[in-house]
This record gives C-alpha cells, structure tokens and sequence, in this order.
C-alpha cells in the first residue's frame, strides 16, 4: 500500500519563528488532508489540499503532487501552535485515509 | 454544538468486557469512519460506512464490529476487549466525493482495557 512519511519526526522552535512540515508520499494521491491534534488529543482540519497551494492566517499549505510531496509552513509560530501535525493521503474515493507517524512540534515562549 | 460527538470519552475496562463506542453526527454526512490510534503513531482505519447498508473492513477490523443504526449514528463494537485494544478511538464523517474529501473527526475516545 502506499507510504506516507513526514520529517521531522520533532521539531522544537521558539515563539515566533517559522517552520516548514514535510509529507512525502510513494503513490499518487487524489485526496490529501493536514491535521492539527492539539495537546488534548483532539484532531483540527487544517487543509485538504491534494494539490496547489492554499492559505490560511498563518499557516499554508504546498502540494506537488507530479514530485509526491506536500509542505506545511507555519509563520510567526505561537505556542498554541504546539501538537502532532499528521499528513493522510487518499487513493480512489475517499473510503481509506493513510496517515503518516506525524511532526510533533513544540512551541516555546 | 459539535457536528461529530463521540461517547463515551473515556473509559477503562477489563479484559474480556464487551465495549461499544458510539459516534453521531449532524453534519448530514452519508460517509462515516472508525479508526484507531496507538501512542506515536498516526491513525489505522478499522471500519468505514458510505451509507446505512454499507459496511466495509479496513486496515485492523480484526477484533471488532460496527452497526450503522442510522445515517447519523456509527457504533464500534469490542466483542471481547484485550490489552492491546487500548488506544484512542477516533469516529470521522465526510460527504459524498463530488461534494468534498475532507474528512471531520470527532474529539476521540480514550480507552484503556486492563
């Protein structure tokens, strides 16, 4: 089945700074979702973007799908931005959602 | 109100208990999904549903059973719970795929089985 792998596995920043999430997949994909699971376990959408390029406040998303990947930028970091960031990639409808291991990231004031 | 609940959140059984996990939704959504997620790691897909009559096994269905009671209701069911059942349990519904992917989780189940 296919693979999903996201780098770094952690990454601790200060607050403020930028970061930049990988998600590298070995197939080609028609659904791809980035998710947010705060401290409390909880899990946020934050983009479907199975390709292009999309925006929102401080974070943004890249997904080239011809080359396999997808970024996640994180501007101005807060430290309510810390949590397990996971990419999940979709094949055919969109009955089976692979998840990566996830980026946990830390944000410290 | 949030469009997918799950109850309960938190629970702790002893092996061999039989356990069901409901989730309901309001978003309208035909699509719903059961997966699992052990400590470190991502989400498996354990059951999905793409309507009332349609049940389908995913990733690690072994060990376990679903009944879609309704277009908003999706329970997941431990037959006989062991050890390493424990995890936190996650119901997801999206709409039809010409509408949209994305997928909506709801706040997850903490479930420890001693």
């Amino acid at each position: 089945g296919i693979q999903v792998e996201q780098s770094p596995p952690d990454l601790i920043l200060q607050e403020g700074a930028n970061s930049t999430l990988r998600c590298n997949f070995s197939d080609s994909v028609n659904n791809l979702q980035w998710f947010h699971q705060n401290p409390w376990g909880q899990l946020i959408n934050l983009f479907y973007i199975p390709s292009g390029t999309k925006q929102n406040g401080r974070l943004s998303a890249t997904t080239v799908a011809t080359e396999r990947y997808s970024l996640l930028y994180i501007s101005s970091s807060q430290t309510t931005d810390s949590g397990v960031y996971f990419c999940a990639v979709g094949q055919g409808g969109s009955e089976k959602l692979v998840f990566g291991k996830g980026t946990k990231l830390t944000v410290n004031p | 109100d949030a469009d997918v609940t799950q109850t309960p959140r938190n629970r702790i059984t002893k092996t061999g208990k039989r356990i069901m996990l409901e989730c309901s939704q309001t978003k309208g959504h035909d699509r719903m999904y059961w997966y699992r997620q052990d400590p470190g790691l991502g989400l498996q897909l354990i059951y999905y549903s793409f309507d009332v009559k349609d049940i389908n096994k995913g990733e690690i269905s072994d060990g376990y059973s679903v009944s879609r009671q309704a277009q908003a209701k999706f329970s997941l069911s431990l037959e006989s719970a062991i050890p390493n059942q424990t995890a936190l349990y996650f119901c997801a519904t999206s709409d039809s795929p010409i509408i949209s992917d994305t997928q909506y989780f709801g706040p997850g189940t903490r479930l420890t089985v001693l």
